[in-house]
């Protein structure tokens, strides 16, 4: 059973248009989102999260949009640059308590094309 | 310097070789893990570990055994490694609910 599912396996977009990437969850317990990044070569890195006492988080060109009632969030990058290629992951957990653990979406690849 | 520090960086082995990976972290945090990233990207879980005690032993096989000595240390020790093993192996820390932060992965090839 696939906890967070990711779309589009890839994405592309021309350099300074917006970029969207889709997760959805199933776990109505799960409280804390995070997206990670990850460039070749590197591994996965925090880039925004938010929890579900707000429904949009910002943080300069990237905004995570969050629907509580639909188990959805999503990523929109603004003003896409070349530099922003990478694989993104959407995860999600249950955060209260020692057993927290995140589950991560199957990623999205973005290429930002100049 | 703070961070997850993972050696080796890379490990070629051979089927049923015994091959072990060393993991760090300086962050202060309380609860360490193990993913395992497969050729498509994928991130599973191996393991958590919460102030040296096992809290999440996700279904892998057998022959994979997490090892810590604090809550600063873990290791993952393979018995007998398989071709499908063949993966990045990828050590992460957090604080409570907090944000996982990786090491720089260890790359296993089994011939």
């Amino acid at each position: 059973q696939q906890q967070v599912r990711q779309s589009p396996q890839s994405l592309t977009v021309w350099e300074g248009e917006t970029a969207i990437l889709n997760c959805s969850y199933e776990d109505s317990t799960f409280d804390y989102f995070p997206w990670y990044h990850q460039f070749p070569g590197e591994s996965p890195a925090l880039l925004i999260a938010i929890r579900p006492v707000s429904n949009k988080k910002e943080d300069g060109r990237f905004t995570i949009f969050f629907n509580k009632r639909e188990k959805k969030f999503s990523l929109h990058i603004a003003d896409s640059q070349p530099g922003d290629s990478a694989t993104y992951f959407c995860a999600a957990s249950n955060s209260g308590g020692s057993n927290a653990k995140l589950t991560f979406g199957k990623g999205t690849k973005l290429s930002v094309k100049s | 310097e703070t961070a997850v520090f993972q050696t080796p960086n890379y490990h070629v082995t051979q089927v049923g070789n015994e091959v072990s990976f060393n993991c760090k972290q300086t962050l202060g945090h309380d609860t360490m893990y193990w993913y395992k990233q497969d050729s498509k990207k994928l991130l599973k879980i191996m393991f958590s570990y919460n102030n040296k005690q096992l809290i999440v032993n996700e279904t892998v096989p057998r022959r994979f055994s997490p090892q810590s000595s604090d809550k600063a240390h873990l290791n993952l020790r393979i018995k007998s490694v398989e071709p499908e093993d063949s993966a990045v192996y990828l050590c992460a820390s957090s604080s409570a609910g907090g944000a996982l932060y990786f090491g720089a992965g260890t790359r296993l090839s089994v011939l």
